[in-house]
């Protein structure tokens, strides 16, 4: 099983430009989490999803959407990117709230 | 909002020695598990141990084990007979005994750099 899978792993953005990172699970999962991991700070929740199409906001969702296209895949899209948003991005799945979370790799953007 | 706190940035630790890990944090809630996440220069993150609050009984996996101190909000890991290996980002984290989305997600610490020496 590949787990959790994120694309790309590497992404340079201009301002203002806008891009979708991908994530998708093969476990079944129920939850999915979108996290962003900036130095000097532990991760921070984006936005989740408690199953498919169901959404919810998390502490930092500002300037990001998401969709839940199914039970696998979760995207974080960025409209209109902003050097703030230079990160890296995290998605998680669980079996349902409350369960053990598996993370991806990991997308490393940086917005110029 | 529960808040979680690790003190020490970095920390080093001679292979084969121990080294521990300080986390403190802050809830009002009775029930919670708290985690120990290691993050390698590959940046996947990897669960390394687990505490469930009710339990008074000190988790342990192998090398890795934690000390929990409920009363004084605190959590630390304690590594045992260092290997290269080791050596990787670890944070700390806090999820709420809760079966809503929003109260089970995981709250971070800043993370400890731990680097072995050889």
């Amino acid at each position: 099983n590949a787990g959790v899978t994120q694309t790309p792993k590497f992404q340079v953005l201009k301002t203002g430009q806008s891009m979708t990172l991908q994530c998708a699970q093969d476990m079944n999962h129920n939850s999915m989490y979108w996290y962003r991991q900036d130095p000097g700070m532990g991760l921070r929740l984006i936005y989740y999803s408690a199953s498919e199409g169901t959404t919810d906001k998390g502490e930092v969702p500002n300037g990001y959407n998401v969709s839940r296209l199914n039970k696998r895949e979760f995207s974080l899209r960025l409209e209109s990117a902003a050097p703030s948003q230079t990160s890296v991005y995290f998605c998680a799945s669980s079996v349902a709230p409350g369960n053990e979370q598996y993370f991806g790799p990991g997308t490393r953007l940086t917005v110029t | 909002a529960q808040t979680v706190t690790q003190s020490q940035p970095e920390m080093s630790v001679q292979e084969a020695e121990t080294v521990t890990l300080s986390c403190t944090y802050d809830t009002s809630e009775s029930d919670y598990y708290l985690f120990w996440y290691k993050q390698p220069p590959s940046r996947q993150m990897i669960l390394v141990i687990r505490q469930e609050a009710y339990k008074q009984q000190n988790a342990t996996e192998n090398r890795f084990s934690v000390n929990f101190q409920k009363a004084a909000k605190s959590f630390s890991l304690k590594i045992s007979d260092s290997q290269l290996g080791d050596a990787a980002m670890y944070f700390c984290a806090y999820r709420s005994e809760s079966s809503h989305l929003w109260g089970s997600r995981l709250t971070f610490g800043e993370g400890t750099q731990l680097t072995v020496n050889p």
